[in-house]
């Protein structure tokens, strides 16, 4: 199986600033990675596809970038709507793997 | 607009068959690929498998013994079936669907709905 690393796991921030993620994959992925946003309670919800492509409706403070085995998702400009937690997930195999998630918080 | 719904029992006692069914709304069944993932409390998503439009279907292989996902395009649902489950299967299950033709990355989900495994 194909494992994504997530770091931090953990992230403290505040209002405005710019926060970057990072999932790291055991073997190359191309650009087949996805980013969720999940709020508490709720189901996950499709940000970032094929690496760096923006979900529709999904704000352009969010952007995605990588290829290969390392993947970047930023957000700039944080907004109280943005503390949650994310999740990466590879889809270049045909077994599915997320990363362990952040939690990005005040 | 798609629509996904769980349904299951809520409580499944330990070693009996967890069953649940995702009823799909606002689109044809016949041209996504369709998908269980799980989240234990606390923890993180684990997908479980997908099926595809042709009813074949793909595990995770931590799993793969005792999953069977099913689709039944005329009622426009499709089903998890886990046997022998253990407290560790206490979990949020999701169902989900790729947002395009050749999708598996999900952009449309179920609310979820949490399964105990408890005597």
């Amino acid at each position: 199986d194909i494992q994504m690393t997530q770091s931090p796991s953990t992230l403290s921030a505040s209002v405005g600033d710019r926060v970057t993620i990072t999932c790291r994959a055991s073997q190359s992925v191309s650009s087949w990675v996805a980013w969720y946003q999940q709020k508490a309670g709720k189901a996950p919800k499709l940000l970032i596809y094929k690496a760096s492509n923006l979900e529709r409706g999904v704000p352009s403070r969010f952007s995605g970038s990588g290829s290969g085995t390392e993947f970047t998702l930023t957000i700039n400009n944080l907004q109280p709507e943005d503390f949650a937690t994310y999740y990466c997930q590879q889809y270049g195999d045909f077994f599915l793997t997320f990363g362990g998630g952040t939690k990005v918080q005040i | 607009q798609v629509q996904l719904q769980e349904s299951g029992p809520g409580l499944v006692t330990p070693s009996e068959t967890l069953s649940l069914t995702c009823s799909v709304s606002g689109d044809s069944m016949r041209s996504y690929y369709w998908a269980w993932i799980r989240q234990p409390p606390g923890k993180g998503l684990e997908w479980i498998g997908y099926i595809y439009p042709t009813g074949s279907t793909i595990y995770n292989p931590s799993l793969m013994s005792r999953v069977d996902m099913s689709m039944d395009t005329s009622k426009n649902q499709f089903s998890l079936k886990l046997t022998s489950v253990t407290a560790a299967d206490t979990a949020t299950y999701f169902c989900a669907r790729g947002p395009t033709m050749v999708a598996k990355f999900w952009g449309y989900w179920g609310q979820g709905t949490l399964i105990t495994v408890s005597s």
